[in-house]
Formats: C-alpha cells, sequence, structure tokens
C-alpha cells in the first residue's frame, strides 16, 4: 500500500531563517506531488505541484521553492521566512490522469516569529 | 480566475438535525472532490464524484454533483457529535492542468 511521510510535524523558525520541508511517497512509482498551504481558518492554496523529477510548477509567486530530486521526494524550501509564511503545509501525492484523487500528508504547522 | 466557493462557512447543529453544505464553482468541471479534516490533522477524502448527476453515499453523508449548474452538495444526515470537523471540496479544473482548487472549508460543529 501507499504511505505519504511528511516532516516535521511542527516547526517554529524566526524571521529570516531558512526553512526545509521534505515529503516523501512510498509503494508508487512516478507519483504527481503537491505542496499546499493553509493558512490559519482557511482554504487550501496550492503552492507547487511536480509530475517528474526536476519538473516543479509553481502557482504563485513567493519566497518559497520546491524542489524534486528523486521520484519520491518533494522538497519545500525557503532562504529567508518571513511573517507571512506561517501556516499549515501539506504534502499530497496523486497518480495523475483525468480522475486523480489526491492523498494527503500529516502536515506541518509552521510558525514564523 | 477559477472560484470555488463553499457555504455556509461555518455551521452549528444539534444533534439528530439534517443540514446541507453547498459548494459553487466557477469552471466546467465534472470532477468533484470532498475532503473530510479534523483539527490539526490533514486531510482524508470522502468522496469522489466524476459525473453529472453523481451521487455517493457514506454513512450519513451524501455527496452530489450537478455539472450543469456548476454545484455540488454535502448532505448530512441525523448529525452526530463525531462529524465535527471541516469539509473541504475541490474541484478539478481542466485550464489548471487538472490541479485540484480547493474552497475555504465549512466548519461544522455538532452539538449534543
Amino acid at each position: 500500500s501507499q504511505t505519504i511521510h511528511q516532516w516535521p510535524a511542527t516547526l517554529v523558525q524566526p524571521v529570516g531563517s531558512p526553512l526545509s520541508l521534505e515529503c516523501t511517497v512510498e509503494g508508487t512509482s512516478n507519483p504527481n506531488l503537491y505542496w499546499y498551504r493553509q493558512a490559519a481558518g482557511r482554504g487550501l492554496q496550492l503552492l507547487f505541484y511536480s509530475v517528474g523529477i526536476g519538473q516543479i510548477s509553481s502557482e504563485v509567486p513567493q519566497n518559497l521553492s520546491a524542489s524534486r530530486p528523486q521520484d519520491r521526494q518533494f522538497i519545500l524550501s525557503s532562504k529567508k521566512l518571513l511573517l507571512s509564511d506561517s501556516g499549515f503545509y501539506l504534502c499530497a501525492w496523486g497518480r495523475g490522469g483525468t480522475n486523480e484523487k489526491l492523498f494527503f500528508g500529516s502536515g506541518t504547522q509552521l510558525s514564523v516569529l | 480566475e477559477l472560484k470555488v466557493e463553499q457555504n455556509p462557512l461555518f455551521l452549528s447543529m444539534q444533534e439528530g438535525k439534517n443540514y446541507t453544505i453547498y459548494c459553487n464553482y466557477s469552471t466546467t468541471s465534472d470532477r468533484l472532490y470532498w475532503y473530510r479534516q479534523d483539527p490539526g490533522k490533514s486531510l482524508e477524502s470522502l468522496f469522489v464524484l466524476l459525473s453529472n448527476g453523481a451521487v455517493k453515499q457514506e454513512g450519513r453523508l451524501m455527496a452530489s454533483l450537478d455539472t450543469k449548474a456548476r454545484l455540488s452538495t454535502l448532505h448530512i444526515t441525523a448529525a452526530v457529535h463525531d462529524l465535527s470537523a471541516t469539509y473541504f471540496c475541490a474541484v478539478d479544473a481542466r485550464e489548471y492542468g487538472n490541479k485540484l482548487v480547493f474552497g475555504a472549508g465549512t466548519i461544522l460543529r455538532v452539538k449534543s
């Protein structure tokens, strides 16, 4: 069966510090991978998605970046965090195709102080 | 710009009552998803609706899709406390590369 791992679960970082969140998927190959952010009391905003190694599409301009160094690994990064980067970050994977259903990781609660 | 609008955004209801959550979207799509999120937790898939007129039921929840009206509903029957959570609809938008665009979510609180 497929599983998705996301860590850390919580993170408190000072403004201006770097960020690295990691997500890995097991039990499937060539998944579509996604990073979403959920601000407090808000819906989910798609940040990045990837259909293959090294292929990253960005949905919104921001100071975050994503990378996919391996087929089942997706990393969300920032060189300098802003207060507005605080939120709940969710990684998700899907099999692609026209009926794609997403499976979400457990999320990372990021607080930038 | 694709818009996915849910209403209500907050719903407080008594146990045993029925209610409906609505999800309107602004694109042509025949694929819509409902997810549940418990506080501080990740999202759990509830329903996948893949065609006009699709209806799916699981326990006290029933979801339907009307692609002509660009509307999906999530109906709650005889609510119980365990249904308290945030419910999201998400639309599979072709012009956005078949990526999911989420509504803002409906916070449901079922009171004993």
